[in-house]
């Protein structure tokens, strides 16, 4: 079956740490990938994505993830996260011609 | 421009009763999707409509649910004779284009929570 997974359910970092944020995703044939940001008490936003071209992707806020197509993975990185990035990561999949496939999201908490 | 918008944020209803949720997509686009997200847990995929039509209802149970986007007015999710369990934020999202056109993106709303006593 087709599916999205994230590694960590739950990270806690303090400010200043580097981030990655794993994803990898069960399918074969060409995906767009996401990366969403919810906020505690806000919707969905996106952080970045990919569609084609070059496999490091460059996000809002400092956010950046590379696609590794033989490894099936998206991860999300940030070289030094803040305290105001605490919030749920959401990696989502879409295979052409078909809807969104999210994975069940990692909680980051960043101490101040 | 803006935003998808969702009304209400917050609905509160007892065991059996009617829950309507609405949606408005942002202003051009005729691509509507219904997500669940139940504590803990990612977005579901529900459904997907375009205007009049229901492309792909997928992820919905079978039963008591049920989808709409008239030709005019929002996107109306409906839960009959609520229960427990359909306790849950309920997200729609929009974008111009469907996914039959390629890599596209689609756009949140803010959410209604629905709790069910």
């Amino acid at each position: 079956a087709q599916s999205v997974s994230q590694h960590n359910h739950h990270v806690i970092l303090s400010e200043a740490a580097s981030l990655e944020l794993g994803c990898n995703y069960s399918y074969g044939g060409t995906v767009n990938l996401f990366w969403y940001v919810q906020y505690p008490g806000q919707h969905l936003q996106l952080l970045l994505k990919y569609f084609s071209g070059d496999p490091l992707v460059k996000g809002i806020k400092g956010f950046e993830a590379e696609f590794i197509k033989s490894k099936f993975s998206f991860n999300l990185r940030k070289p030094s996260v803040q305290w105001s990035d605490t919030a749920e990561y959401f990696c989502a999949v879409m295979l052409y011609g078909q809807n969104f496939v999210f994975g069940p999201g990692t909680r980051l908490s960043v101490l101040p | 421009n803006a935003g998808v918008m969702q009304n209400p944020r917050h609905l509160v209803r007892r065991r059996g009763q009617e829950a309507r949720l609405r949606c408005s997509p942002m202003k051009g686009h005729s691509h509507v999707y219904w997500y669940r997200q139940l504590p803990e847990e990612g977005l579901k995929f529900m459904v997907y409509l375009q205007k009049e039509n229901i492309i792909d209802e997928s992820g919905m149970p079978k039963e008591r649910f049920s989808a709409e986007f008239p030709k005019e007015g929002p996107s109306i999710l409906r839960i009959q004779q609520v229960v427990r369990g359909d306790s849950a934020a309920y997200f729609c999202a929009s974008s111009p284009y469907g996914s039959s056109g390629g890599a596209n993106e689609q756009f949140f709303g803010p959410g209604t929570r629905l709790t069910v006593l």
